[in-house]
C-alpha cells in the first residue's frame, strides 16, 4: 500500500489567501485524522472523521478552518483566510478503526507570510 | 480531561547504554500508543498496548503498560545512533457518551544517542 498521501508537501502563501490541504487515507481505513504540529504547541488534533462523518472538531482553531471528507478516499482541510500563526506542519493520519494505530502521512509544511 | 506527561523531555545517551522513557496519564485510558518521529519526518507507529501488564518488544525497544499506576514505559537497550528520534506516547480514551475516541499525545521525548 502507498500509505497516507498528502498534498502539497510544501506550501508558501501570503496572509489572507486560501489554503487547501489534501489527504488520501489508506484504503480500507475508516478513520481519518487531521493534526497540526508546531514547536510551541506540539501535536494537536484538529478534527477526525469516522466513516466519512466528522466526529470531533473541537480542535479546529476557529471558523477560518474547515474540513470535509466527501468520500472514503479523500479529505480536505481548508484555511480561509490564512494567517501567519497558521504556519505549521499539518499531518493527516488514518486508521482501520478509531482505536487501532494511526498511520501518518508525510505532512504538509505550511508557511504563511 | 485526560493529560499525558512524558519524562524526560530531552535525553542524551551514549551508545550501548540502557535507558527508560516514562509516560504517565491522568485518567483511565483504553489503550496506550508509542510513536517515533525522525527530524523533519512524519510519525511512525511503534506499539499499541491494550491491557495491564502488556509488554511488546521490537529490536532494542520494549514498551510496557501498568494501568493501575497509569504508567507506560519505553525501555531502550544498548542504544545505537539510529534510535535518535523523538518518541511520543499517546493515551486513548472514549468521550462524549462513548461515541468519540481520541488520542491525547505527550509532548515527546527527544532522544539523542551519541557515539
Amino acid at each position: 500500500d502507498a500509505g497516507v498521501i498528502q498534498s502539497p508537501r510544501h506550501e508558501v502563501t501570503e496572509m489572507g489567501q486560501e489554503v487547501t490541504l489534501r489527504c488520501k487515507p489508506i484504503s480500507g481505513h475508516n478513520s481519518l485524522f487531521w493534526y497540526r504540529q508546531t514547536m510551541m504547541r506540539g501535536l494537536e488534533l484538529l478534527i477526525y472523521f469516522n466513516n466519512n462523518v466528522p466526529i470531533d472538531d473541537s480542535g479546529m482553531p476557529e471558523d477560518r478552518f474547515s474540513a470535509k471528507m466527501p468520500n472514503a478516499s479523500f479529505s480536505t482541510l481548508k484555511i480561509q483566510p490564512s494567517e501567519p500563526r497558521d504556519s505549521a506542519v499539518y499531518f493527516c493520519a488514518s486508521s482501520r478503526t478509531r482505536q487501532e494505530a494511526q498511520y501518518f502521512g508525510p505532512g504538509t509544511r505550511l508557511l504563511v507570510l | 480531561e485526560l493529560k499525558v506527561e512524558q519524562n524526560p523531555l530531552f535525553l542524551s545517551m551514549q551508545e550501548g547504554k540502557n535507558y527508560t522513557i516514562y509516560c504517565n496519564y491522568s485518567t483511565t485510558s483504553d489503550r496506550l500508543y508509542w510513536y517515533r518521529q525522525d527530524p523533519g519526518k512524519s510519525l511512525e507507529s511503534l506499539f499499541v498496548l491494550l491491557s495491564n501488564g502488556a509488554v511488546k518488544q521490537e529490536g532494542r525497544l520494549m514498551a510496557s503498560l501498568d494501568t493501575k499506576a497509569r504508567l507506560s514505559t519505553l525501555h531502550i537497550t544498548a542504544a545505537v545512533h539510529d534510535l535518535s528520534a523523538t518518541y511520543f506516547c499517546a493515551a486513548g480514551s472514549w468521550r462524549g457518551g462513548g461515541s468519540n475516541y481520541k488520542l491525547t499525545f505527550g509532548k515527546g521525548t527527544l532522544l539523542t544517542v551519541n557515539p
